[in-house]
């Protein structure tokens, strides 16, 4: 299995550019999970779906964040506008249902500079 | 709420040494418990995991049991080598919120030859 797929794996970007992260959760898996990873506050859950649906996102940090899983296949993560200190790795994961004990696999994550 | 509280880093060890991660846990009911590694420049992998109390999680040398009675899921190794340079994170998964994860802050270890 190819695992977790995100892209791109580096962006650098200048404030107020839109950002857009994807990711492919391992087929067949039914849960899409979007975290972000920083020094200062660790790693943080911004928005989770189930079947494409979504079903938390009191994590997302503020309305320039958007997240969307057009399909079982698919999903983005953008910002507009980005702001410097968005800057952070941003990781997807995935899990095969929402049942307890069920494990998440991690993308390699983005790692996003904004100037 | 839910949360863990995880043994505050970094930790720096002698290869060969013996490896202890404390973590401890807050939650409703019987949670699963979780232990991820994260190597330089990677994302997250699971390490092993625990689903009742009184399990035992193991895999590539280390083991963590499901302790209730301490709400505690430490992380050992006996003899950790360099290549277990990493950052550790215990993590649950509360009874009755779908698939959400908690993560501790992680601890970073470092094994010197």
């Amino acid at each position: 299995d190819a695992g977790v797929i995100q892209s791109p794996r580096h962006e650098v970007t200048e404030m107020g550019q839109e950002v857009t992260l994807r990711c492919k959760p391992i087929s067949g898996h039914n849960s899409l999970f979007w975290y972000r990873q920083t020094m200062m506050r660790g790693l943080e859950l911004l928005i989770y779906f189930n079947n494409n649906v979504p079903i938390d996102d009191s994590g997302m940090p503020e309305d320039r964040f958007s997240a969307k899983m057009p399909n079982a296949s698919f999903s983005t993560l953008k910002i507009q506008p980005s702001e410097p200190r968005d800057s952070a790795v941003y990781f997807c994961a995935s899990s095969l249902s929402v049942g307890v004990g069920e494990t998440q696999y991690f993308g390699p994550g983005t790692r996003l500079l904004v100037l | 709420g839910d949360s863990v509280t995880q043994m505050e880093g970094p930790v720096t060890l002698s290869e060969e040494a013996f490896l202890t991660i404390n973590c401890t846990y807050t939650a409703t009911g019987y949670p699963s418990l979780f232990w991820y590694v994260q190597y330089p420049g990677e994302g997250l992998q699971l390490l092993l995991k625990a689903t009742k109390a009184d399990d035992k999680g193991s895999n590539k040398g280390f083991e963590a049991t499901y302790r209730k009675e301490t709400t505690s899921f430490h992380l050992e190794k006996g003899s950790v080598q360099v290549s277990d340079s990493a950052v550790y994170f215990c993590a649950l998964s509360p009874k009755n919120t779908g698939n959400q994860f908690y993560f501790g802050t992680g601890t970073s270890l470092t094994v010197i030859p």
